[in-house]
């Protein structure tokens, strides 16, 4: 069972925004401002999209952002587009011991 | 350009040991905190163990603390994993990957192509 817990898929049609959820603990997503996002597509490596809650790595879109209230962060991807379709994962820093860093389980996004 | 190499991925029994490698090459290694990352079949990613950039602390995910080791040697711009006593449920695809300086929380911004490994009978 994954620490965070994220939608298992969320779809939208091209040029709409929609919003991935990724709900922890005040000992995790709620404790600091360490939540990152990765894109995944099959047989892929994963991409970091967005580190520290709302940080865009360089060469990553702007149609991307990440946000966060009280246990549960959020990424947007606005404009949607056909190449937006894949795994995201959120992640976090834990206090909560071991382990050190916390997946969500993945979220399936699809582009209608 | 940054690249990240694993290597020593394969098939053994469980019980078994191997060794996973991954060799940096773009960017000054000895300054980067580094993670293993492995994904299982169908499956999504899983924190497996983190090293500083020194070498000299690291953490493990539960799942594989005092079976897995994790290692750096900086002067080979190189980082191992020894994993021991492997088990069905460690067959995935491990990633290595490295943090972005001073980022707070797993922040990989660079991984490798990731290397199979199968425990299996």
């Amino acid at each position: 069972q994954s620490a965070l817990t994220q939608p298992a898929s969320v779809s939208g049609s091209p040029g709409q925004s929609i919003t991935i959820s990724c709900t922890g603990t005040s000992g995790d997503v709620g404790a600091y401002n360490y939540v990152s996002w990765y894109q995944q597509h099959p047989g892929k490596a994963p991409k970091l999209m967005i580190y520290e809650v709302s940080n865009r790595p360089s060469g990553v879109s702007s149609r991307f952002s990440g946000s966060k209230s009280g246990n549960t962060a959020s990424l947007t991807i606005s404009g949607l587009q056909a190449e937006d379709e894949a795994d995201y994962y959120c992640t976090s820093y834990t206090l909560s011991g071991s382990p050190f860093y916390v997946f969500g389980a993945g979220t399936k996004v699809t582009v209608l | 350009e940054v690249q990240l190499v694993e290597s020593g991925g394969g098939l053994v029994q469980p019980g078994g040991s191997l060794r996973l490698s991954c060799v940096a090459s773009g960017f000054t290694f000895s300054s980067y905190e580094m993670n293993w990352v492995r994904q299982a079949p169908g499956k999504g990613l899983e924190w497996v163990s983190y090293i500083t950039a020194r070498g000299d602390t690291t953490f493990y995910a539960d799942s594989v603390k005092g079976r897995f080791i994790f290692s750096r040697d900086n002067a080979k711009n190189s980082m191992y994993l020894q994993m021991n006593s492997l088990r069905a449920e460690d067959t995935a695809v491990y990633y290595c990957a490295r943090e972005i300086l001073r980022c707070g929380g797993d922040c990989n911004d660079y991984w490798g192509q990731g290397t199979q490994v199968t425990v299996a009978s």
